[in-house]
This record gives structure tokens, sequence and C-alpha cells, in this order.
């Protein structure tokens, strides 16, 4: 079955570490997108990724970075910069059509 | 701005018809509305988009208003299962992006 897999399902960071979340896609999609979802809120675009190679921030690029080598991998950096990495991230993957997103389930990281 | 109106949350008794409305007053004539639902500690996953007319699915059904200004979710029989924050989205005007707010929060009570 095609689908969008995030690793690892939950992830425990100390401060001050760098910590990177995988995104894998076997859909053949070129866009991949970045969320974060914070208790009770909506989720805010962290940067996204329509074809290989390039990528651009979305609304709270700050203290995380990313890369697209391959068009099934979109793995997110949350440096030691971000000051609150807390949070539920998301990953998503979009083709073409108007169908829209399809998510994986979800990292959530934990500073200790 | 291609953000869209919901209630915050909305109660249902199981197994009875549920109406999420939402609003979206800025759609463009090509722009597809989408909705998306959440269950706790979960990715959105699709429920139904559509266009102009009315769509049907197996898991909902989607009435779109003749001005395409607001649309509205239809769940025929609300299981417990069907507890879930429901997100309606127009993609934005850069990158096709979709905005997630916080949608409406649906409460089924048993």
């Amino acid at each position: 079955d095609g689908g969008i897999t995030q690793s690892p399902k939950y992830l425990f960071r100390k401060e001050g570490q760098n910590v990177t979340l995988s995104c894998e896609q076997n859909l053949n999609h070129d866009a991949m997108y970045w969320y974060r979802q914070d208790p009770g809120q909506g989720l805010r675009l962290i940067y996204y990724s329509q074809i290989v190679n390039d990528f651009q921030k979305g609304d709270i690029a700050e203290g995380y970075s990313v890369s697209r080598e391959k068009k099934e991998s979109f793995p997110l950096t949350v440096t030691s910069a971000q000051k609150n990495p807390t949070a539920f991230y998301l990953c998503a993957s979009q083709g073409q059509g108007p169908r829209g997103y399809t998510f994986g389930s979800g990292t959530r990281l934990t500073v200790v | 701005d291609a953000k869209t109106t919901q209630p915050n949350s909305m109660e249902s008794n199981e197994e009875e018809p549920v109406h999420l409305p939402c609003n979206h007053s800025t759609i463009s004539g090509t722009d597809y509305i989408h909705w998306y639902r959440q269950l706790p500690s979960q990715g959105p996953e699709y429920v139904i988009h559509g266009l102009t007319s009315n769509v049907n699915n197996r898991m909902a059904s989607l009435a779109i208003a003749e001005d395409r200004k607001s649309s509205t979710l239809i769940l025929h029989r609300a299981t417990l299962r069907d507890a879930a924050v429901y997100y309606c989205i127009q993609p934005l005007l850069t990158g096709n992006q979709f905005y997630f707010g916080t949608g409406t929060s649906l409460t089924v009570i048993p």
C-alpha cells in the first residue's frame, strides 16, 4: 500500500541537541510539507518542498532545517536554536490533482 | 486571505446526523474545498473534497452553496469513532498549500 511514514513515533531530546525526524513516502508525490501542532492548536507550516533539491520556508521555519535530496524523503532537523521544540510534528505529501494531502501519523517530540 | 471559518466545537448524539458548517467567502472559482479530520494523536485524514456540486462518499457528504462561499460536511449517522477535529480547507494562493486552522472539535455523545 502506498503511504507516508514518519519515524520515530515518539522522540525525546535533551536541551541543546539537534534531532532529525524522518518522513518517507512511496506515493510518487512531488510536494512534501512539515507542520507543527501544539496542544489545542491548528497546524503551522514549517517548511515545504515542491520538487527535489528545492524547498521554502513556511510560517515558523526558525530553528528548523530540511533537505530534499530524493523525491521520497523529506527529513526535518530540529536544531538547538529552536527554543520551544516540544510539539507534535506532521509530515504530508501532495500529488497532482485536486485530492489534496496525505499525512503521516506524526512524531511527538519532547525535550527533557 | 484563504482562511476558512468554522465553529470551534459542536456536539452530536450518537446515531444522529451531524452538519458541520464552514464559511470560505474568499474562495476562487477554481479552488476545491477539502475536508479533513484528525483523531487524537494522529495525522489528519482525508474526508472529502468538492468544487461546485454536492459530493458523497462512504465517509460523508459535502453540500456546497450555490455561491460557493460556504459548505457543510454531513455525517449521516454519527458514531463514537467520528469524534475528532474537522478541518475545512481551501488552498492558499501560493504553492497550493493548505492552511489548517483550529477546525471544529466534534463530540459525540453516547
